[in-house]
């Protein structure tokens, strides 16, 4: 079975105060792992995807990183807007297969970052 | 932008009642998704589709969840009946994964925020 551990469960930040967020995943053919961001009263909205072991993705302040075992999340000087949920979740299974396409989350990082 | 649709956006029923939410896919999407989240369970997968078959129900409490997509463009999650431990956000989600090249991520609905008393 699929597992997504993320941690911290929280992460209280100062403006401007570099950090990153850690998800750690076993899946059975990894066909991708996804960052979301979820802002309270929303649905999860898609940040990145990864592929493969040593794949970099960046947008504005977020660089995601990725291993055979597990994905950072780095926040480069972040800003209080950059206050939300963060979700890591992983594509499994073999083209074919009926669990092929699930994707399965982890609990979640909420990140607050403080002026 | 396309969108994922869901009604209603707050729900507050009584224990025992039918609850019905509904989810518009994105239109060529071949999976769609019901994932119910809670403070102490995060995002757990509730059942899923794919090209309108039921893929993984397994999520569910059977007894009382079903879950359809009568057409393409309409999936629905009915309770019944309703009890007060499954007051939480439930969102639908669609997309269509690929065997190789690009996946992009699965767009969320807003979610339906349903509250039993």
């Amino acid at each position: 079975e699929d597992q997504v551990t993320q941690s911290p469960e929280a992460l209280r930040l100062q403006e401007g105060e570099s950090s990153s967020l850690n998800c750690s995943y076993t899946v059975s053919g990894l066909r991708g792992l996804f960052w979301y961001r979820q802002d309270p009263g929303k649905g999860p909205e898609f940040l990145f995807t990864l592929y493969s072991a040593g794949e970099e993705k960046e947008k504005e302040r977020l660089k995601a990183t990725l291993t055979k075992k597990e994905s950072f999340l780095h926040i480069t000087a972040p800003k209080p807007e950059d206050s939300a949920t963060y979700l890591c979740a992983v594509l499994g299974g073999t083209a074919g297969g009926t669990s092929y396409g699930k994707l399965t989350f982890g609990q979640g990082t909420i990140l607050t970052v403080h002026p | 932008d396309a969108r994922v649709t869901q009604t209603p956006r707050h729900k507050v029923t009584e224990m025992g009642q039918e609850v019905t939410m509904r989810c518009q896919p994105i239109l060529g999407h071949n999976t769609v998704f019901w994932y119910r989240q809670t403070m102490m369970q995060g995002l757990e997968l509730l059942a899923y589709f794919r090209n309108r078959a039921p893929l993984d129900d397994s999520g569910m409490p059977k007894d009382r969840f079903s879950a359809e997509m009568p057409d393409a463009t309409l999936a629905t999650l009915k309770i019944q009946p309703s009890e007060p431990r499954d007051s939480a956000v439930y969102f639908c989600a669609s997309g269509t994964p690929r065997a190789s090249g690009s996946n992009y991520g699965y767009t969320f609905g807003s979610g339906t925020r349903l509250t039993v008393v």
